[in-house]
C-alpha cells in the first residue's frame, strides 16, 4: 500500500533549465510534505518542506507547490545546476511517521 | 560531527546467521527509525520507536526486531538472515512537535549470500 507515488523514475534537464520533479499521495491526513535529495552511498538529506496548510514555499533555486484538492505536489529546481544530479524522494508526514515515494533520478546535463 | 550514524557500512554475512546493525543518534530527538530500501529503490518504514511506543510496519517479518538501550541508540537485531533481506537500511530520527523533517544516517548495505 504505497501513499505516496513519484510516478517518473528519472529525469534529464540542461543545465540552467527548470527541473520540475513530481509527486501524488492519497492520505489526506498528511500534515507535513518534505523532499529529500540522496546521492550514492548516501543517507538522504532534507531538501525543503511545506505544511498541508500552505501551497508554496520556496527556497533559493528549491520551490515547493502543493495542490491539496489534487493530492499532487511538485519541485521546482531553477535553474538546474550539475550538482544537483541525484536521486529526489518525495515524502509525507502524519503524526511521527514518514512515508516515501520510489524517488526520482534527475541527471542535470552540463 | 555526525547527527545520525550507522555501523556497519556494508554487511556481508550468511544466510542463517543473526546480526545487528547498530545506530545512534546525537540530536536529542525523541523519535528514531528503521527504513528498508529493496532494489527497487523504495524507502519502506520498517519501525518507529520513542519512548512511549512502538510502532512496527505490518508487513516486516518477526525475525527483525529493533532494541533500544536508551533514547539515543535503535539497533536493528536480524535472525535467520535470508537471500532477501539484502537491501541498504537507514535509520533516521527526528523530533515530535519541533522539526518536520527526519535525519537520516548514510547507510548499511547488506548482502546475505
Amino acid at each position: 500500500d504505497q501513499q505516496v507515488k513519484q510516478n517518473s523514475p528519472s529525469l534529464s534537464v540542461q543545465e540552467g533549465r527548470i527541473s520540475i520533479l513530481n509527486c501524488d499521495y492519497t492520505n489526506s491526513m498528511f500534515d507535513y510534505f518534505l523532499w529529500y535529495k540522496k546521492y550514492p552511498a548516501e543517507g538522504p538529506t532534507f531538501l525543503i518542506s511545506i505544511s498541508s496548510i500552505k501551497d508554496k514555499n520556496e527556497d533559493g533555486r528549491f520551490t515547493v507547490f502543493l495542490n491539496k484538492s489534487a493530492k499532487h505536489l511538485s519541485l521546482h529546481i531553477v535553474p538546474s545546476q550539475p550538482g544537483d544530479s541525484a536521486v529526489y524522494f518525495c515524502a509525507a508526514r502524519f503524526g511521527n511517521q514518514f512515508y516515501f515515494g520510489t524517488g526520482t533520478s534527475l541527471t542535470v546535463i552540463p | 560531527d555526525t547527527a545520525v550514524s550507522q555501523t556497519p557500512k556494508y554487511l556481508v554475512t550468511q544466510m542463517g546467521n543473526d546480526k545487528s546493525i547498530k545506530c545512534e543518534q546525537n540530536l536529542g530527538h525523541d523519535t528514531m527509525y528503521w527504513y528498508k530500501q529493496d532494489s527497487k529503490k523504495f524507502l519502506k518504514i520498517m519501525f518507529s520507536y520513542n519512548n512511549k511506543e512502538l510502532i512496527i510496519n505490518e508487513t516486516v517479518p518477526n525475525r527483525f526486531s529493533p532494541k533500544s538501550p536508551d533514547k539515543a541508540h535503535l539497533n536493528l537485531h536480524i535472525n535467520s538472515l535470508e537471500l532477501g533481506d539484502s537491501a541498504v537500511y537507514f535509520c533516521a530520527s527526528s523530533q515530535e512537535g519541533a522539526t518536520t523533517e527526519a535525519f537520516f544516517g548514510q547507510g548499511t548495505r547488506l548482502t546475505v549470500v
